[in-house]
């Protein structure tokens, strides 16, 4: 089973700074994974799927990398509406498709 | 619109059973796969269910083996989950989130599950 790692477990920056997230995957998982947002009393959201590509109607400050065991998602400009908890999640071998524990992003 | 709306949450004794639904529309039901997540509360989200298009491949999650069944209605439009043996840590949210084979593209707003006595 493929363990997926994320860090820093927190991220507090202020508005216009840039976030890079990180991913890591207990074996390969290829490019086939990808990276959630959820807010708050909400449902997670997809950002990025396989690796780098932008989910329909994300915006172009998200952005993702990566391959093999180690994934980076980069927010290049903070937004206040960013802050969330961002989780990476594979799909290279399934089932499960675990979740990572995630990383919470603070706006300052 | 996509929309997926669960229902059936509530609370339920150990030991207890309860059956969740999600309502899709906006696209046709048939042709994705989905899947059941859900999120207790404070912790990460947590991979439940999984079920093809015609539900004819099925996965669970070790946690819900044996005690958890997915199901899906395409006549209906409805996904399901029918959740036996329930102990405390079932306890969460539980969101149907549709798969387009690369990730969950979209999700309901979630069904909440108290598992107490």
């Amino acid at each position: 089973e493929i363990v997926l790692t994320q860090s820093p477990a927190t991220l507090s920056l202020s508005p216009g700074e840039r976030a890079t997230l990180s991913c890591r995957a207990s074996q390969s998982v290829s490019s086939y994974l990808a990276w959630y947002q959820q807010k708050p009393g909400q449902a997670p959201r997809l950002l990025i799927y396989d690796a780098s590509n932008r989910a329909t109607g994300i915006p172009a400050r998200f952005s993702g990398s990566g391959s093999g065991t180690d994934f980076t998602l980069t927010i290049s400009s903070l937004e206040p509406e960013d802050s969330a908890i961002y989780y990476c999640q594979q799909r290279s071998n399934w089932p499960p498709i675990p979740f990572g524990p995630g990383t919470k992003v603070d706006i300052k | 619109e996509v929309q997926l709306v669960e229902s059936g949450g509530g609370l339920v004794q150990p030991g207890g059973s309860l059956r969740l639904s999600c309502a899709a529309s906006g696209f046709t039901f048939s042709s994705y796969e989905m899947n059941w997540v859900r999120q207790a509360p404070g912790k990460r989200l947590e991979w439940v269910s999984y079920i093809s298009s015609s539900g004819s491949t099925i996965y669970y999650a070790d946690s819900v083996k044996g005690r958890f069944t997915i199901s899906r209605d395409n006549a209906k439009n409805s996904l399901y989950l029918q959740m036996n043996s329930l102990r405390a840590e079932d306890t969460a949210v539980y969101y149907c989130g549709r798969w387009d084979g690369k990730g969950g593209d979209h999700w309901g707003q979630g069904a909440l599950v108290t598992v107490s006595s």
